[in-house]
């Protein structure tokens, strides 16, 4: 069975452009997570989805940061103007329901410069 | 205080010590707890699941004190490619809270 899939797995780009991120789930999985990892820290949640609808977005920076699953399936997170303290690996994650567990991708790895 | 507390690390064990970390969590409402395993710049996996009663996984056991608020992980015999970060989580199961995961503890097995 295929795992999380997400790309691209490393970005780079000057501050003040745009970067968009792109993740697909398990299939069947009806729950997805967006988190973001700082060195040395564990994953903070951005936002989790319950198939298309967004239920928790209380951490998503949305002056800069949007997210969408159009469909429940596959899930974009963009981030327009980038800043260099938005830095980080961000993780995306799925389970079949937010008691269970979670399978996370490789993750995207950027640097703001 | 963090809503998620892990033992600050890094443990430096030799093989086939034996080595236990604890992780403390605020919100009493938490339904599920986990353990995962963080390889250096590789993904979060699932090393086990925290079940009331503690359960046991191999040379893994997991615990869960609900009235201390805490979960804990005891690994044995330790081996050298039990190195990696691990990380606890604390999942409401409820609409209202959000999956929160401790900073992670490192865990160095020295030959």
């Amino acid at each position: 069975e295929a795992g999380v899939v997400q790309s691209p797995r490393y970005k780079i780009i000057e501050k003040k452009q745009p970067v968009a991120f792109w993740c697909n789930p398990i299939s069947g999985h009806n729950t997805l997570y967006w988190y973001l990892q700082n060195l040395g820290q564990g994953p903070e949640l951005l936002i989790r989805y319950e198939n298309e609808e967004a239920v928790d977005d209380s951490q998503l920076p949305k002056d800069r940061f949007s997210a969408e699953r159009l469909k429940g399936v596959d899930s974009t997170l963009k981030i327009q103007p980038a800043e260099l303290g938005d830095s980080a690996v961000y993780l995306c994650a799925s389970s079949t329901s937010l008691a269970d567990t979670q399978y996370f991708g490789p993750g995207t790895r950027l640097t703001v410069l | 205080r963090k809503e998620v507390e892990q033992d600050p690390g890094p443990f430096n064990v030799p093989e086939g010590a034996t080595v236990a970390f604890n992780c403390t969590y605020s919100n009493s409402a938490s339904q599920s707890f986990f353990w995962y395993r963080q390889d250096c710049r590789k993904e979060p996996k699932l090393l086990m699941s925290v079940y009331s009663s503690g359960n046991e996984d191999g040379r893994f056991t997991a615990q869960l004190n609900r009235a201390s608020q805490y979960i804990s992980l005891l690994i044995r015999d330790s081996k050298l490619s039990d190195s990696a970060t691990y990380l606890c989580v604390v999942n409401p199961n409820t609409g209202g809270f959000k999956t929160i995961f401790g900073a992670g503890t490192r865990l160095f097995v020295k030959a």
